[in-house]
């Protein structure tokens, strides 16, 4: 299966600013996923990005507030943009490995003061 | 919308007890069900996974049980060791390349 590296693995960040977050693959992918996890919850997904097209987002987030790039089929990033106390979370990158598998990163774990 | 329902929520068990965690979808066009293991500071890692053609899938101390008919499926856990807390989380899948749908989780300890 795929090896993901992602960076930051964690961060402290102070509100209104925002983080890029960066998501390697060690094979090509097709399809990479963006997924948030609260505290104690379970992961909602954010997009999904596709190499060579815009991200398709899920209901309740958008573009301004999460930028997504994908230039080729080994790297994405997500901006979390203007970032307030409620944006504290986990952000996992993660990619369809075969049929039916995924692989997550082990995750960003965002702090804003 | 939950689409997938997990219970319980937390779970103890001691060593060498059997720990089973339950999820129900409603979903029919649900026909790929994973189980996801999460330890601390890491991502979720496939487990084991189930399609609905077969009733139950056994790989080492892990089982699902699936109930088409209820819409039903059940991790099970035997011989559960310490090294076994973690949280699981259920989910399911429509088609391939499709978006998971996950449970809530259910985190597990395992007292020695």
């Amino acid at each position: 299966s795929a090896v993901i590296s992602q960076k930051p693995s964690r961060d402290i960040c102070q509100r209104g600013t925002s983080l890029t977050i960066q998501c390697q693959v060690d094979s090509q992918v097709t399809m990479m996923f963006w997924y948030r996890q609260q505290p104690g919850q379970s992961l909602t997904l954010i997009a999904t990005a596709n190499q060579g097209s815009e991200a398709t987002y899920e209901s309740g987030f958008v573009i301004d507030k999460f930028p997504i790039s994908r230039p080729n089929l080994t790297f994405s990033t997500l901006t979390v943009s203007n970032m307030s106390p409620e944006d504290s979370s986990i952000y996992l990158c993660s990619v369809m490995t075969d049929y039916y598998g995924y692989t997550f990163g082990s995750g960003t774990r965002l702090t804003v003061v | 919308q939950q689409q997938v329902k997990q219970s319980p929520q937390s779970l103890i068990v001691q060593k060498g007890g059997i720990s089973i965690i339950n999820c129900a979808y409603e979903n029919t066009a649900f026909d790929y069900f994973p189980w996801y293991q999460q330890f601390p500071g890491k991502g979720p890692a496939l487990l084991i996974a189930i399609r609905p053609d077969v009733s139950e899938k056994k790989e080492g101390r892990f089982t699902i049980s699936f109930n088409k008919s209820a819409k039903q499926f059940s991790l099970h856990i035997m011989d559960s060791q310490p090294g076994d807390s973690a949280t699981y989380f259920c989910a399911a899948q429509e088609t391939s390349g499709s978006r998971l749908t996950f449970g809530e989780g259910t985190q597990l300890t395992v007292n020695p």
